[in-house]
């Protein structure tokens, strides 16, 4: 059972702070990473895809990976109220189908 | 969500009865996907297809079939509803088959709640 693990929070960070989210993932193999946001009540959406080690920047947000210690992190900047949510992290599997499996996400809250 | 939607958004029904649910896409996309969501479980995988009338189970597919005979359209049916199947179920759809795709655009989900 391929496993994709996340503390579940509450992180709660000051408005203007860096808010840092963990993911480890248990397949060796995968090579794809993605994090999406949900809002309450709402569908994931995509945020950031990472496929290689090292970091990925898009505007507030850096994505990490590690292959070698199977981790990939999540790093946003200037944490405004609005990026209160709860953050997915997902890890395609290597097989057929474009299967992503899901962590239990955390849930992150920015306090002005 | 642009591109794909989910009908019903929220549903009531009793115990025993059959459920569909419908996912409908106008991107052409080759993969289409059926999660539920629930406290403590997050995103899990019921059901897939790769194609027209190709589909395969997912992790939590045991009381769930499904059905594909349209690019555009994915059948979710509970064959005999339980109240364990009380979930947000999501359709998802992915349009690259390579290592580097961009993962998922999921739909607005549907509430449904057996009693």
């Amino acid at each position: 059972q391929k496993e994709v693990e996340q503390n579940s929070g509450p992180l709660s960070v000051p408005e203007g702070a860096i808010a840092s989210l963990n993911c480890t993932y248990s397949d060796r193999v995968s090579q794809s990473f993605f994090w999406y946001r949900q809002y309450s009540g709402k569908s994931p959406e995509l945020i950031m895809s990472i496929y290689s080690n090292g970091d990925k920047e898009d505007g507030r947000f850096t994505a990490q990976l590690n292959k070698a210690s199977q981790y990939v992190s999540l790093l946003i900047r200037d944490s405004q109220p609005s990026d209160s949510a709860t953050y997915l992290c997902a890890v395609r599997e290597a097989t057929a189908g474009n299967k992503l499996t899901f962590g239990g996400g955390t849930r992150v809250l920015v306090k002005p | 969500d642009a591109g794909i939607t989910q009908s019903p958004r929220h549903k009531v029904t009793e115990t025993g009865t059959p459920v569909t649910l419908r996912c409908h896409q106008t991107e052409n996309h080759r993969y289409m996907y059926w999660y539920r969501q629930d406290p403590g479980h997050g995103l899990r995988l019921i059901h897939y297809s790769y194609g027209v009338k190709d589909t395969d189970k997912g992790e939590v597919s045991d009381g769930y079939s499904v059905s594909r005979s349209k690019t555009e359209d994915f059948l979710l049916t509970l064959e005999s509803a339980t109240s364990s199947q009380t979930s947000v179920y999501f359709c998802a759809i992915s349009g690259r088959d390579t290592l580097y795709n961009y993962g998922y655009t999921f739909g607005s989900g549907t509430r449904l709640t057996v009693v």
